[in-house]
């Protein structure tokens, strides 16, 4: 069984403030890593896609990855209310995608 | 374009009854999945596709079955409905299995069983 743990929240954070989210992972085979942010009851929608240790930036998120620690983060910097979501932390094994249970960020104005 | 298509976005089924789930998409990708949703819950892989013809199971795939006779279409079966597959389906679809291809989602469609 592939793992993904995501602390589940809700993380609560002033608008403005850096959010941190983190994701650990149980296979070492896992290739590439993907943030979604997914509204209530709407579908998953891409963030953004990490593959190679270190950080990687775009606009406000950066995420970071740390292959030796299985572990993959996502800050989203300048928080906004419009942030206020459920991430969704995804690892691939070749054509599989498997999926955290995502942690609920409420950003307070 | 309109990517990942799903019907219906709203069903509801008595215990018993069998209901296929639609999905397509034209984006011509080889890679098509059915990911389930329940409350507060992350996605479950139910059943993938890596090309017409070909699929396999994924972490969940009691209950269900899958067909794929075009790159386009990927239906889910689900036969004999349990309260149990009470949940929201999402159809997503890729491009390759290189790691930096994303899924694409469909809207979804929220399963209710009685």
């Amino acid at each position: 069984q592939k793992e993904v743990e995501q602390n589940s929240g809700p993380l609560s954070v002033p608008e403005g403030a850096i959010a941190s989210l983190n994701c650990t992972y149980s296979d070492r085979g896992s290739q590439s890593f993907f943030w979604y942010r997914q509204y209530s009851g709407k579908s998953p929608e891409l963030i953004m896609f990490i593959y190679s240790n270190g950080d990687k930036e775009d606009g406000r998120f950066t995420a970071q990855l740390n292959k030796a620690s299985q572990y993959v983060s996502l800050l989203i910097r300048d928080s906004q209310p419009s942030d206020s979501a459920t991430y969704l932390c995804a690892v691939t094994n070749f054509n599989k995608f498997y999926f955290g249970s995502g942690t609920k960020l409420n950003v307070k104005p | 374009n309109a990517g990942v298509t799903q019907t219906p976005k709203f069903r509801i089924l008595k215990i018993g009854q069998s209901m296929t789930l639609q999905c397509t998409q034209d984006m011509n990708h080889n890679y098509m999945y059915w990911y389930r949703q329940d409350p507060g819950m992350g996605l479950k892989l139910i059943y993938y596709s890596v090309g017409a013809g070909i699929t396999d199971k994924g972490e969940v795939p009691n209950g269900y079955n899958v067909s794929r006779s075009t790159t386009e279409d990927f239906p889910l079966r689900l036969e004999l409905a349990a309260p149990s597959q009470t949940s929201v389906y999402f159809c997503a679809s890729s491009y390759s299995d290189r790691g930096s291809s994303p899924l694409h989602f469909g809207n979804g469609t929220r399963l209710t069983v009685t």
